[in-house]
């Protein structure tokens, strides 16, 4: 049974980059035909994707974050990481990484919090 | 963007009773439509996909239903563990998009 853990800083400093990884176990991240997503979840709001990558390395990005956003995969340690450039407090949120079939969500990372904050 | 509207806000139900959610699209999204439950402090978990096929683990008391704009997760008898936030989910246009959520409480 795939399960995926998400990792990195709690606190991010404005106008600094944002950066996590999502370790996925029990099965391989570059194989199934799977994309893996990053979706994010300000408190007591609601949910936004934010992109997603193949195994292969394709990517896609959310419009309303393309210019920020960097996703990238990296298959000797399975694991693919978020990056979110130039933070404000808006981008203050659990993020959580997800298993993507292609069109909803199977399988979630249990979450992290990060706060953006001087 | 599609936007996704999910009502009521909250839901006050008591347990063993049906609950009926709704979520409308702006815009026709086919069948593309997933649901998910997320309790407090948990990952959201995938319940349905393509409108009405519950997903793997899912009791059978979950169901749902509609196509095109207007969506309805049913929960026939409400359990204790089902008091949650449950949301609804396009994947029928890019970027997908979530609807804000419907709080199901004990009445």
């Amino acid at each position: 049974q795939v399960q995926l853990q998400e990792s990195g800083p709690g606190l991010v400093k404005p106008s600094q980059t944002l950066s996590l990884t999502c370790t996925v176990s029990g099965g391989s991240i570059s194989s199934g035909g799977y994309y893996w997503s990053w979706i994010r979840q300000p408190a007591g709001k609601g949910l936004e994707w934010i992109g997603r990558i193949h195994g292969s390395g394709g990517t896609l990005y959310n419009p309303s974050l393309m210019s920020r956003v960097n996703i990238s995969v990296d298959t000797s340690k399975n694991e693919f990481s978020l990056r979110l450039t130039s933070v404000t407090a808006a981008d203050t949120a659990a993020y959580y990484c997800a298993r993507d079939p292609g069109d909803w969500f199977d399988t979630w990372g249990q979450g992290t919090l990060v706060t953006v904050s001087s | 963007e599609i936007v996704m509207t999910q009502s009521p806000a909250t839901l006050s139900v008591s347990p063993g009773e049906r609950a009926t959610l709704s979520c409308r699209a702006s815009q026709s999204v086919s069948s593309n439509l997933a649901w998910y439950q997320q309790k407090r402090g948990q990952a959201p978990r995938l319940l349905i996909y393509g409108a009405s096929t519950r997903a793997t683990g899912i009791p059978a008391r979950f169901s749902g239903s509609g196509s095109g704009t207007e969506f309805t997760l049913t929960i026939s008898s409400l359990q204790s563990e089902d008091f949650a936030v449950y949301y609804c989910q396009q994947y029928n246009n890019w970027p997908k998009t979530f609807g804000g959520g419907t709080k199901v409480e004990i009445k």
